[in-house]
């Protein structure tokens, strides 16, 4: 594994089926985060995780869930798909480049059509 | 609040230079980014500036602050088709537990041949 692996690549499911995005970063970044891309919207954040053991709510957090386990694995699960939640999901890490600069390293993103 | 704006597409001819904005709102941003985004993958950083300058250059690309009207640009020289992409313009603020980056909604480059 280099960098961040989603899996699976694209979805479709049914509406009310319950759903597990899988992300696993091995760059050992503390934070993570999920977010959306929908067309107009650009990236909407969902959650985050500071560290292992902890998440935070983003912008976007209802429907969804995570847990943070471990330094590497950050899923995000929707309990119950709806039609809104059709979208790109997109799993992140950072790391600090210099200072208080960061940067955000992207997985190559699951495409999740609800119908 | 925090808001990152961006015109959604550009349009422009191989060999010319490509001018990409971006406002933003939250004066206290410590950084702002620029990522691209190729079809089909996730977002790579292509450069940032600390809040404090007002231009950062960094072979054809060069970026503009100017911190009074909160305006980013970002300027690609000599577009090529392979500069296709979707560009973010993102800013770092600082929250409690430590920073959030806020992205914009991405400008579509068309560069044509």
């Amino acid at each position: 594994i280099a960098g961040i692996t989603q899996a699976p690549t694209s979805q479709i499911l049914a509406a009310g089926r319950r759903m597990t995005l899988r992300c696993t970063q091995d760059m050992r970044h503390n934070a993570m985060y999920w977010y959306r891309q929908d067309l107009g919207l650009g990236l909407r954040l969902i959650h985050y995780s500071n560290t292992a053991g902890t998440t935070g709510k983003g912008e976007v957090p209802d429907g969804y869930s995570v847990s943070r386990a471990n330094t590497d694995d950050f899923p995000l699960t929707l309990a119950s798909a709806v039609p809104s939640q059709t979208s790109v999901y997109f799993c992140a890490s950072s790391a600090r480049l210099a200072g208080a600069v960061s940067t955000q390293y992207f997985g190559p993103g699951t495409r999740l059509t609800v119908l | 609040g925090e808001d990152v704006e961006q015109s959604l597409f550009l349009s422009v001819r191989e060999g010319d230079s490509s001018v990409i904005n971006c406002t933003y709102t939250d004066s206290s941003s410590t950084y702002l980014y620029w990522y691209k985004q190729e079809p089909g993958a996730g977002l790579q950083l292509l450069t940032y500036i600390f809040s404090n300058m007002d231009m950062k250059q960094d072979q054809r690309l060069t970026v503009l602050l100017n911190k009074k009207d909160k305006h980013l640009s970002l300027r690609i020289a000599d577009t090529q088709t392979g500069d296709s992409a979707i560009y973010f313009c993102a800013e770092s603020i600082q929250n409690t537990g430590g920073f959030k980056t806020i992205f914009g909604a991405g400008t579509r480059l068309f560069v044509k041949a």
